[in-house]
């Protein structure tokens, strides 16, 4: 079993709808937790980062950590055709030395 | 802030010739920098972790003599393919870690073709 799963997709949504991303895991060690957009042929992005349980707002973006389910979700509200991309979710422990496990990505397609 | 670029962003070579390959963090100190390898429509794949002023420490299956990474000071890590052969043609990113908050921050990604 791989420590970090996540959905493929792809998800298609229409502009302007909530978008809904999410990852499994099965480490209970892991404490950071990380979301990354990736356009394509281009390096990812860190668009959150979150220590332990709990949610963290960044403008049209949520991220959620539930350390009891072993679950991190990502939302994205008034979603748009730039956020088009592939979605990460990376993970780690406190002592792992920063590398991270990540999930295979979520592909996203916003339509106009 | 929290930049780390690359250089080249492109390259093209002919087999058996080596490419080395920059990775800066612009605006911060990085102890680690770690080399990944992206197949298209695949996730990304660490090669190998580097730590500045030791030896790197590669992942298990990845030819240490065939990427030689150099960490040489908290801003710049090299990765050098040696004799480049057709199947080393990927996409190769970098990422650096400012700590704190210890998150990884990505380069934008060297596109290599080996013909």
């Amino acid at each position: 079993q791989k420590e970090v799963e996540q959905d493929p997709g792809p998800l298609s949504v229409p502009e302007g709808a909530i978008v809904s991303l999410n990852c499994t895991y099965s480490n209970s060690a892991f404490q950071y937790f990380m979301w990354y957009r990736q356009y394509s042929r281009k390096g990812p992005e860190l668009l959150m980062y979150t220590y332990s349980s709990g949610n963290k707002e960044d403008g049209r973006f949520t991220a959620q950590v539930d350390k009891s389910s072993k679950y991190i979700s990502l939302f994205i509200r008034d979603s748009q055709p730039s956020d088009s991309a592939t979605y990460l979710c990376a993970m780690r422990a406190q002592n792992s030395g920063y590398a991270l496990n990540f999930g295979k990505g979520t592909s996203l397609l916003v339509t106009p | 802030g929290a930049v780390v670029s690359q250089h080249p962003s492109w390259v093209i070579c002919k087999s058996g010739t080596s490419v080395k390959i920059e990775c800066r963090s612009l605006d911060f100190q990085a102890t680690t920098m770690f080399w990944y390898r992206q197949f298209p429509k695949q996730s990304l794949m660490l090669m190998a972790t580097s730590n500045e002023g030791s030896k790197a420490t590669y992942e298990q299956g990845v030819e240490k003599d065939k990427f030689l990474i150099n960490h040489a000071s908290l801003t710049l890590s090299t990765l050098t393919v040696t004799s480049a052969h057709p199947e080393d043609s990927s996409f190769y990113i970098c990422s650096a870690s400012q700590e704190p908050p210890g998150a990884q921050y990505f380069g934008p990604g060297t596109r290599l073709l080996v013909l």
